[in-house]
């Protein structure tokens, strides 16, 4: 079965400065990855995925998230956080092994990004 | 792209009362998801339509949870004597028919069971 880890329930940065969440998996097949972020009030919105090719794909907002197949990891990152970036963010994975649509999503980062 | 709605946002409820949410895809999406989601934790895979046949069950959900796309359109998600337990944000979400996809969400439905 598919699973998610985010293993950080909170991420600070000051603006300006470079962000990092975390997030690893666990799949029988090719894993379809993405990161979706919720701001305060509103829907869950899309913001990248990785399905096949180069490691670092890029996303909405400036964000960009690197795929690392021996460490099972996707990460996402900026290169400079702003202070709208402050909301949770979630990492989700598909299972390319059973050919299903399930998707199942970690547990949740929360970035705050300071002034 | 009018997105994804669903009704109602709010639902108070009494312990032992049915309630049914509704949720309208984007229309040209096949691919109809149910989550649940509790405060802290990310959203939990509940159940997913290709058009009008629901394709997977999570083993999680008790018998007393029930949901249907009867036309390949909207869905419902009834819920049958409803437990203090159940009270969360319901969300639904749609996507393009490509494992690939990603899903667009609704706003949610947010029930509290009294």
């Amino acid at each position: 079965a598919q699973s998610v880890a985010q293993p950080e329930d909170q991420v600070n940065v000051a603006e300006g400065n470079p962000l990092t969440v975390k997030c690893t998996y666990s799949v029988s097949g090719n894993p379809y990855l993405f990161w979706y972020v919720q701001y305060p009030n509103r829907g869950l919105q899309f913001l990248l995925k990785y399905i096949t090719g180069d490691n670092l794909v890029k996303g909405s907002y400036g964000f960009e998230a690197e795929f690392n197949k021996s460490q099972t990891s996707f990460h996402l990152k900026k290169p400079s956080a702003l202070v709208s970036d402050s909301a949770l963010y979630f990492c989700a994975v598909r299972d390319g092994g059973t050919g299903g649509f399930k998707t199942i999503f970690g547990a949740g980062t929360r970035l705050f990004v300071k002034a | 792209d009018t997105g994804v709605s669903q009704d109602p946002r709010h639902k108070i409820t009494k312990r032992g009362q049915n309630v049914t949410f509704r949720c309208d895809p984007i229309s040209e999406h096949n691919r109809l998801y149910w989550y649940r989601q509790t405060l802290g934790q990310g959203p939990e895979f509940l159940t997913y339509f290709q058009n009008e046949a629901q394709l997977e069950k999570s083993r999680l959900l008790s018998d007393r949870f029930s949901a249907e796309r009867p036309k390949g359109s909207f869905s419902t998600l009834e819920i049958q004597r409803t437990e203090q337990g159940d009270s969360a944000m319901y969300l639904c979400a749609s996507s393009r028919d490509r494992v690939q996809s990603e899903q667009y969400f609704g706003p949610g439905t947010r029930l509290t069971v009294t």
